[in-house]
């Protein structure tokens, strides 16, 4: 497509439920990032992948958090037991290379409301 | 580790005034520094780079020069348009493969006509 792709756009949870959260990355990107946006902060890492390999999960808050990119392209970010503090905007990034002097292409982001 | 320090906000400015939003940084061996842009309802917006010391990235009028000896990336426009608000991020990615983003906490920038 012409840009990352996130869905759904909003997500209300409420308190203990398990939620998924799906990106698209631009065709032939290879390299695919999720970050997580506190409401007034800046967004923080997660997880990054390149292709199908998960090759650095340093920014999970917890062993709740997991992510997956089965086939290098699509990627689901899975909370289990949602709590409050998850409430945020999570983002995902994707280049064509694992190249931050490039820059990233972010999608619009998914806002998770836990309550 | 790597982090951004970005000015408080809001800011809050005429049309047409010269615009500075500070960042610091604090980093091992020579990171790449940027500036992002989040226009309300859009997703985040690369809106110029620089990758090493003395660069300069400009981008739709917007200018930022990578000062290593004060490890700052300040953001400025000599005239701002209402178009422009908007909240800012500066950002560094460190060298390497894994070129992770670290971000400031974003500053909101309001232009009135």
């Amino acid at each position: 497509g012409a840009g990352v792709s996130q869905s759904p756009r909003y997500k209300v949870a409420k308190r203990g439920q398990d939620v998924a959260l799906r990106c698209d990355p631009i065709s032939g990107h290879v390299s695919l990032f999720w970050y997580q946006q506190a409401l007034g902060q800046g967004p923080e890492f997660l997880t990054y992948f390149q292709n199908e390999a998960q090759l650095d999960k340093s920014g999970l808050p917890s062993d709740r958090f997991f992510a997956e990119r089965p086939e290098g392209s699509v990627s689901t970010l899975k909370i289990q037991r949602t709590q409050q503090e998850d409430s945020a905007v999570y983002l995902c990034a994707s280049s064509f290379r694992g190249q931050g002097v490039n820059g990233y292409t972010f999608g619009s982001g998914t806002r998770l409301t836990v309550v | 580790g790597n982090s951004v320090t970005q000015m408080e906000g809001p800011v809050t400015l005429s049309e047409e005034a010269f615009l500075t939003i500070n960042c610091t940084y604090t980093a091992t061996g020579y990171p790449s520094l940027f500036w992002y842009v989040q226009y309300p309802g859009e997703g985040l917006q690369l809106l110029l780079k620089a990758t090493k010391a003395d660069d300069k990235g400009s981008n739709k009028g917007f200018e930022a020069t990578y000062r290593k000896e004060t490890t700052s990336f300040h953001l400025e426009k000599g005239s701002v348009q209402v178009s422009d608000s908007a909240v800012y991020f500066c950002a560094l990615s460190a060298t390497g493969a894994n070129s992770k983003l670290t971000f400031g906490k974003g500053i909101t920038l309001s232009v009135r006509p």
